[in-house]
Parts: structure tokens; C-alpha cells; sequence
């Protein structure tokens, strides 16, 4: 059963608004909270992070949202740019153990 | 240098075959994963070495070998596969285990035929 889920396959954006991804988790311990980055033929690349004691983390145009009770997760990219064409994967985890990955979501930003 | 590097970038074998999946860093990190992504699927997590010790094989076919030289290098031994375990097979490595932000290779395609 997946603990971490990505319902949006994809999503396209015009160059210069706003983008933001989705995230749902169902374990109320992961602690902690990754957006990586991924472009094709290339490996994941961390993008940002949020820890759980926090319900936000920006990190110049990329911010992360999280609502516990919701457990609810975004990222919002603005603007949003055509180099941010990739497929963005969400992952979470428990204290020192290792990360769930959702299936990714592959975003389009149209010039 | 690239941080984390995997070859073959593709790689074709037949069911009867054995081959190997290489993973190099040059990051001097401690810790070295092997995960599995296969179509439609999140990415799983095969196997964790920390130190060259393996700490964590999350119930995969034992026709999947991983091996850990030393803390740089880290192999996936494959034999008598199957179609299904054709994926994209990518390597990590992080500063020390379960550290949050994974470093990844560029991964290996493999098509089981």
C-alpha cells in the first residue's frame, strides 16, 4: 500500500504562473518531508525540504506547504519558469529510516 | 565528476544471463542505497549499505545480489532475471544512513527480454 501518493500524473503551466504540486501521505509518523527533482536521463535531484514541526519552507521561488492534519504536502513554484519542466517526485520518512517515494508528477511549464 | 555515478546507462539481458549494475561516489559519503522504479510505480527501495555493511534488503528476490566493496562502489549482481524487473534502477548515497537528502545516480535502464 503507498504511503505517499501523487494523484496528479502531470501538470501543464504558462511560463510566469504559478505552479503547485500535490502530495497525501496516510503515516501520521513520517517526521519529515522532500520534494526531488527530476529531468529525463538524469537521477533525482533534492529540491527542498520541510520537517514536520514546521507547516512551511520557502526556498526562493520553490515553497513547500505541509498540513498535518490534512496530511497534505505541496510545492508551489513561482514564477514558474521552462527549466522547471520535470517530473517532481515527493517523498517522506521516519526519524533516521528511509524515504517513500510518491510516483511523481510531471509538470510542463509552456513558454 | 558527477556525484553519484551508474553504468551501463542501458543495459539489455536475456533470463539466462548475468550481469552487473556498477554505482560509484565520489561525495565520501558513508551510506549507499539501490531503489527501483519501475513504470507508473514510486521509487522502492531494494537495498541499504551503511560502511560497506548491508542494514536493510526490503524483501527482494535473491536474483538480485547487491555487493559494497568499500564505501565508494556498490554493484547489483543480477541473474536469471525476469521481464518484470525490467525498471530504471537507481543508485543513492547520503552522508550517513537515513540522512534526508539523497544524492542519486543517473540510473540504469533494464530490459529483461
Amino acid at each position: 500500500d503507498q504511503q505517499v501518493k501523487q494523484n496528479s500524473p502531470s501538470l501543464s503551466v504558462q511560463e510566469g504562473r504559478i505552479s503547485i504540486l500535490n502530495c497525501d501521505y496516510t503515516n501520521s509518523m513520517f517526521d519529515y518531508f522532500l520534494w526531488y527533482k527530476k529531468y529525463p536521463a538524469e537521477g533525482p535531484t533534492f529540491l527542498i525540504s520541510i520537517s514536520s514541526i514546521k507547516d512551511k519552507n520557502e526556498d526562493g521561488r520553490f515553497t513547500v506547504f505541509l498540513n498535518k492534519s490534512a496530511k497534505h504536502l505541496s510545492l508551489h513554484i513561482v514564477p514558474s519558469q521552462p527549466g522547471d519542466s520535470a517530473v517532481y517526485f515527493c517523498a517522506a520518512k521516519t526519524g533516521a529510516n528511509n524515504l517513500f517515494f510518491g510516483t511523481g508528477t510531471r509538470l510542463t511549464v509552456i513558454p | 565528476e558527477t556525484g553519484v555515478t551508474q553504468t551501463p546507462r542501458h543495459l539489455v539481458m536475456g533470463m539466462t544471463n548475468k550481469k552487473s549494475l556498477k554505482c560509484e561516489q565520489h561525495l565520501g559519503h558513508n551510506a549507499m542505497y539501490w531503489y527501483k522504479q519501475s513504470a507508473k510505480k514510486p521509487l522502492e527501495l531494494m537495498f541499504v549499505y551503511s560502511l560497506e555493511e548491508r542494514v536493510e534488503n526490503n524483501s527482494v528476490p535473491s536474483r538480485f545480489s547487491p555487493e559494497c566493496p568499500n564505501s565508494s562502489h556498490l554493484f547489483l549482481h543480477l541473474h536469471t532475471l525476469q521481464p518484470e524487473d525490467s525498471a530504471l534502477y537507481l543508485c543513492a548515497s547520503s552522508p550517513v544512513i537515513g540522512n534526508t537528502e539523497a544524492f542519486f545516480g543517473q540510473g540504469t535502464r533494464l530490459t529483461v527480454v
